[in-house]
């Protein structure tokens, strides 16, 4: 499968936990994205990467929300001290830099339940 | 401030028929739109997208139009069939922020009645 893959699919979490998602996206790409989406909503942006670099982040992604790239191939994303308002779909998503009109592929999602 | 809108949560077309999916967009700099589709516990499915040079843009059953001095585009999808029910969100990017995040609508529940 050469698609963007996310794990895990689900979690579910107690409040105050501290979770860690992880990011494979396509092999050749070298821009990867970090997208939230709740219910009734379309996927709203956290950050961005191109190779390891982040190179922007939204006034979504709180302090207690960090990215990494360090390789510049996966990802991992970690929310510290979970709030039930954290419960949302993540979703990554990855490109190519070289055609700035390139679309972005997405994974299937974590899903993050905080109860 | 939302600035990409679609406006009808819902849309119900019978088999065979055309269906149209609208979105307004209200950020001039936006330069480049996409179409994604949804379906149930997946991640969106890149459909089909429209630079802001041109004005349509087709990919079999699908056709992108956009009118530029609206801010408005729109999908349509010609026959429309079961599977293609879905949620359909429109997103936007800009050249000007060298395209590091797509704007997306809250998207068009899609159905398809066979």
């Amino acid at each position: 499968d050469t698609g963007v893959s996310q794990n895990p699919r689900h979690k579910i979490t107690k409040r105050g936990q501290n979770v860690t998602f992880r990011c494979d996206p396509i092999s050749e790409h070298n821009r990867l994205y970090w997208y939230r989406q709740t219910l009734g909503q379309g996927p709203e942006f956290l950050t961005y990467f191109q190779n390891e670099a982040q190179l922007e982040k939204s006034r979504l992604l709180s302090d207690r929300f960090s990215a990494e790239r360090p390789k510049g191939s996966f990802s991992t994303l970690e929310i510290q001290r979970t709030e039930q308002g954290d419960s949302a779909m993540y979703l990554c998503a990855s490109s190519l830099r070289d055609n700035l009109n390139t679309e972005a592929f997405f994974g299937q999602g974590t899903r993050l339940t905080v109860v | 401030d939302q600035q990409v809108k679609q406006n009808s949560p819902s849309l119900s077309v019978q088999e065979g028929r055309i269906s149209i999916l609208n979105c307004d967009y209200t950020n001039s700099m936006f330069d480049y739109f996409l179409w994604y589709k949804k379906y149930p516990a997946e991640g969106p499915t890149f459909l089909i997208s429209i630079s802001s040079i041109k004005d349509k843009n087709e990919d079999g059953r699908f056709t992108v139009f956009l009118n530029k001095s609206a801010k408005h585009l729109s999908l349509h999808i010609v026959p429309s069939q079961p599977g293609d029910s879905a949620v359909y969100f429109c997103a936007a990017s800009a050249k000007d922020t060298g395209r590091r995040a797509l704007t997306f609508g809250s998207g068009t529940r899609l159905q398809v009645q066979p």
